[in-house]
């Protein structure tokens, strides 16, 4: 079945150093590839999002591009900040069949960041 | 514009006793997923539901149930507790006809089983 591995964590990072957590899949269709960020006490909220080889997804510094010849979806930023502590996971929606079946997200276990200023 | 909201916040049940866990979907949201996220890991998807059936189900047994209604908002319901059971119960929504896209979440209900 349809699977996502990260980088096991917590990373801790210096304000203002470069982030990179790694994110690999295995699926059998062509799935959309996702990261969410979820903030101590609270649910989980949209990073970005890329739903095709060769996108890049990007948001607030973030940036990931889907490589399906390594499938993989590696999330970085340049520049962090102490308010960029979260949990981050990254995620992935099948969809084949999604029209009749439905359709899930599958997650990593989650990484912890730490930013420490 | 109103996100997804879930209620109760909190919850602490005893082993064996049931309990229902509700969901509102975002405005123009018309579909409904649940997600069981334990301590340190990742959301699991436990089913999702539109046009008021159950359209997907992840590997969950039989004490996990659920509706939707026609506003559709959505419940959960849990049968016969387990301690197992402790976790985050997250709500997710979407619109059906968007495709295989985000969900955007709500905050969770998180429940503990004594």
């Amino acid at each position: 079945g349809d699977s996502v591995t990260q980088m096991e964590g917590p990373v801790t990072l210096s304000e203002e150093a470069f982030l990179t957590i790694n994110c690999t899949y295995t699926a059998t269709g062509y799935p959309s590839l996702f990261w969410y960020v979820q903030y101590p006490g609270e649910g989980l909220q949209l990073l970005l999002k890329a739903t095709k080889a060769d996108d890049k997804g990007s948001n607030k510094g973030f940036e990931a591009t889907y490589r399906k010849e390594t499938t993989s979806f590696h999330l970085e930023k340049g520049s962090v900040q102490v308010s960029d502590s979260a949990v981050y996971f990254c995620a992935l929606n099948d969809g084949s069949g999604y029209m009749e079946y439905g359709n899930k997200l599958v997650f990593g276990a989650g990484t912890i960041l730490r930013v420490k200023s | 514009d109103a996100g997804v909201t879930q209620s109760p916040t909190h919850l602490i049940k005893t082993r064996g006793q049931q309990v229902t866990l509700r969901c509102s979907p975002k405005s123009g949201h018309d579909t409904v997923s649940w997600y069981q996220q334990a301590l340190g890991q990742g959301p699991q998807f436990i089913f999702q539901y539109y046009e008021e059936e159950e359209r997907q189900r992840g590997n969950f047994p039989d004490r996990f149930s659920g509706h939707q209604y026609p506003n559709y908002s959505s419940e959960l319901n849990v049968n016969a507790l387990l301690l197992g059971d402790s976790a985050l119960y997250l709500c997710a929504s979407s619109l059906w006809d968007r495709g295989p896209y985000e969900q955007y979440f709500g905050p969770g209900t998180r429940l503990t089983v004594t």
